[in-house]
């Protein structure tokens, strides 16, 4: 049972171009989450997603960051204009279970964003 | 707001020694508290998971984690520590109702030979 997955785990861009990170979450599990963590430092919350829904964004920087979940295919962290502050490990994780559950978020390998 | 304070940004041990790594929280309501542990380069792996019931929780690889609701605690524990348990880990919380985890700053474990 292959567990959540990420790619590419490193990414290195410019400033300015974009950045796009993918996630595909565990067999059986519809429900992503997106956390960036800045080096030395722990992971911060960015947005929740279900199938074609973002649930909730409140932890996403207001400009320049977008993320989907399409009905098929993985789910996007998309970032615009990328600026050298946006370099982190992004992580992403899944559930099987909605909000409010019991259910254990479980963690991908990551992607590693620099930006040149 | 719901927080996590990890006070000791490195806890050396020594193998075979017995180690803790500390953890407390603040959270609305009934909390839901997670260890994980990261290695270089590499994801969060879940260890162990506070929901309700019996306060001392055991994981993964020999660790469990006791829930002291009075102190707002959820210490990390192993009997007996390997050098390989050296990693970064992290404690969550997360509310009952809520969707995201709120991390620690994480606690770097060294064990040493």
């Amino acid at each position: 049972n292959a567990g959540v997955m990420q790619n590419p785990r490193h990414l290195v861009r410019r400033r300015g171009q974009e950045a796009r990170l993918r996630c595909s979450p565990m067999k059986g599990h519809s429900h992503v989450y997106w956390y960036r963590q800045l080096p030395e430092e722990g992971l911060k919350f960015m947005v929740y997603l279900q199938k074609e829904n973002i649930i909730d964004e409140s932890g996403m920087p207001k400009e320049r960051f977008s993320a989907e979940f399409p009905k098929e295919g993985p789910s996007i962290l998309r970032i615009q204009q990328v600026v050298r502050g946006d370099s982190a490990a992004y992580f992403c994780a899944s559930s099987r279970l909605t909000s409010g559950s019991t259910d254990t978020q479980y963690f991908g390998p990551g992607t590693r964003l620099t930006v040149l | 707001a719901q927080s996590v304070a990890q006070p000791e940004d490195q806890v050396n041990v020594a193998e075979g020694n017995p180690l803790t790594v500390k953890c407390t929280y603040s959270v609305s309501g009934n909390p839901y508290l997670f260890w994980y542990v990261q290695y270089p380069n590499r994801g969060l792996q879940f260890l162990l998971k506070y929901i309700t019931g019996d306060n001392l929780v055991k994981g993964s690889y020999g660790f469990e984690a006791e829930f002291n609701k009075s102190q707002t605690s959820f210490h990390l524990k192993k009997p007996s520590a390997l050098v390989s348990d050296s990693a970064l880990y992290f404690c969550a919380v997360r509310d009952e109702a809520g969707n995201m985890l709120t991390f620690g700053g994480g606690t770097r474990l060294m064990v040493k030979p």
